[in-house]
């Protein structure tokens, strides 16, 4: 049963600062692996999706790698700003979901 | 493009009642999905359609029940609340399914007293 842990669960920096979150899964047998950004009750953003071909995409400050042998993602931060405060989940196809990492950013 | 669409985005219901929640997906998505979030559990899959038809379903009670229609438009009914089912009840679509790129609705916040 494929199973997904993301580490850490809450995680404060001070504003400008780059930072890596940390997405692992116990099965390598995925279709892909996304990211999304979900704001205090309300719904999922989805920031960058990787084909299980694929090592990395980039989208803007956001840089996500994918290292399927391993069964580890990370998602890259760079220059972090007070809008960036919201839970980050990720998600490997079909169907299963980290419980996120709680990301504020201090001005 | 307008996205995903959910409606109401708040209820409040009383134990023992039942609950329709309606999604309205991307325009072009055939595939619906279902997910109910809270905070002990995160994100858990329900069940996914796709044409008409219920492709994929998780392990939640017979109590939750869902269709779609004609228009990929999907509803999703809950019988029998009881406390425990007071969550956020979130909605995504996709052009292929539970394989592909994800994109959530805002979701529905069910509160059952």
């Amino acid at each position: 049963k494929q199973e997904v842990t993301q580490i850490p669960a809450a995680l404060s920096v001070p504003e400008g600062e780059n930072l890596v979150l940390n997405c692992s899964f116990t099965d390598s047998a995925i279709y892909n692996l996304q990211w999304f950004r979900q704001d205090p009750g309300k719904g999922l953003t989805s920031l960058l999706l990787i084909q299980s071909s694929q090592r990395e995409q980039t989208s803007g400050r956001l840089n996500a790698s994918l290292d399927k042998s391993s069964g580890r993602s990370t998602l890259y931060i760079a220059a972090s700003q007070p809008g960036d405060s919201a839970t980050y989940l990720c998600a490997v196809t079909p169907l299963v979901f980290g419980k996120g990492t709680r990301l504020s950013v201090i001005a | 493009k307008a996205g995903v669409t959910q409606t109401p985005r708040y209820l409040i219901k009383t134990r023992g009642q039942q609950v329709t929640l309606s999604c309205s997906p991307i325009s072009g998505h055939r595939s619906v999905s279902w997910y109910q979030q809270t905070p002990g559990q995160g994100l858990q899959f329900l069940f996914e359609y796709f044409s008409e038809t219920q492709r994929n379903k998780g392990n939640f009670p017979g109590r939750f029940s869902g269709r779609q229609f004609s228009n990929s438009r999907s509803e999703m009914n809950v019988s029998t609340l009881e406390l425990g089912d007071s969550a956020l009840y979130l909605c995504a679509s996709s052009f292929t399914g539970v394989w592909d790129e994800q994109y959530f609705g805002p979701g529905t916040r069910l509160t059952v007293t």
